[in-house]
């Protein structure tokens, strides 16, 4: 079955810190999203593509970049970790804009 | 700025009991409206998507309506059972040509054995 994994499940780092993030799709879905859950925020959008080579800033994007050199990874990188940034981080991955988006388990990213 | 709002944030119900989810958003020119199922610890999982010319949709015991005029959605559970025991969000996608998805921010729902 095709499934979206991301990795790791949980991290700890420090403030300061470059983090990266992973996702992995393997449903062939030209669209990816990465978006972060907090309490009080409700899930909220960071990056998002279209396909290969093409990324886009979203809602809460400041801190945040994303690559994408093929179709089923789009990894999320925190450039210099801040306490802020602790949250819960979910990839999402749709084959159009009228198919639902399928989410991975997500990260739980803590920042001391 | 669409916001999106879902009451109540929480709800316990007995087992085999029908009930109603909401959902409201501030601007009715929406693309979509998706509803999902979160279960702790994971990620979400989706349950209907109803294009904005649709009313409703309709998957096994699950039923959801739109009323984008009103701007508002529903989720109606049919014979709930323990298992349905989740949090349920709704999210509506803008009618421009981004993929962009406005979330709620949830209704955790209990179904009581």
């Amino acid at each position: 079955d095709a499934e979206i994994t991301q990795s790791p499940r949980h991290k700890i780092t420090e403030t300061g810190r470059q983090v990266t993030l992973a996702c992995h799709q393997t449903w062939n879905h030209n669209n990816m999203f990465w978006y972060r859950q907090d309490l009080g925020h409700g899930l909220r959008l960071i990056h998002y593509s279209y396909g290969v080579q093409d990324t886009n800033k979203g809602e809460v994007s400041d801190g945040y970049s994303v690559s994408r050199s093929n179709t089923e990874d789009l990894p999320l990188t925190l450039e210099s970790a801040a306490s802020s940034q602790t949250s819960v981080y979910f990839c999402a991955s749709s084959a159009g804009r009228d198919q639902p988006q399928h989410f991975g388990d997500g990260t739980r990213l803590s920042i001391l | 700025k669409q916001e999106v709002t879902q009451i109540p944030a929480a709800l316990s119900v007995p087992e085999g009991e029908n009930l109603v989810l909401n959902c409201s958003f501030t601007d009715s020119a929406i693309y979509n409206l998706q509803w999902f199922r979160q279960d702790p610890g994971k990620g979400l999982t989706s349950l209907l998507l109803i294009q904005s010319s649709q009313r409703e949709q309709t998957s096994g015991r699950l039923n959801a309506s739109l009323d984008k005029s009103s701007g508002r959605s529903t989720l109606y559970i049919a014979a709930s059972q323990p298992g349905d025991s989740a949090t349920y969000l709704c999210a509506v996608s803008r009618p421009d040509s981004s993929y962009k998805l406005i979330f709620g921010s949830g209704t955790r729902l209990l179904v009581r054995p």
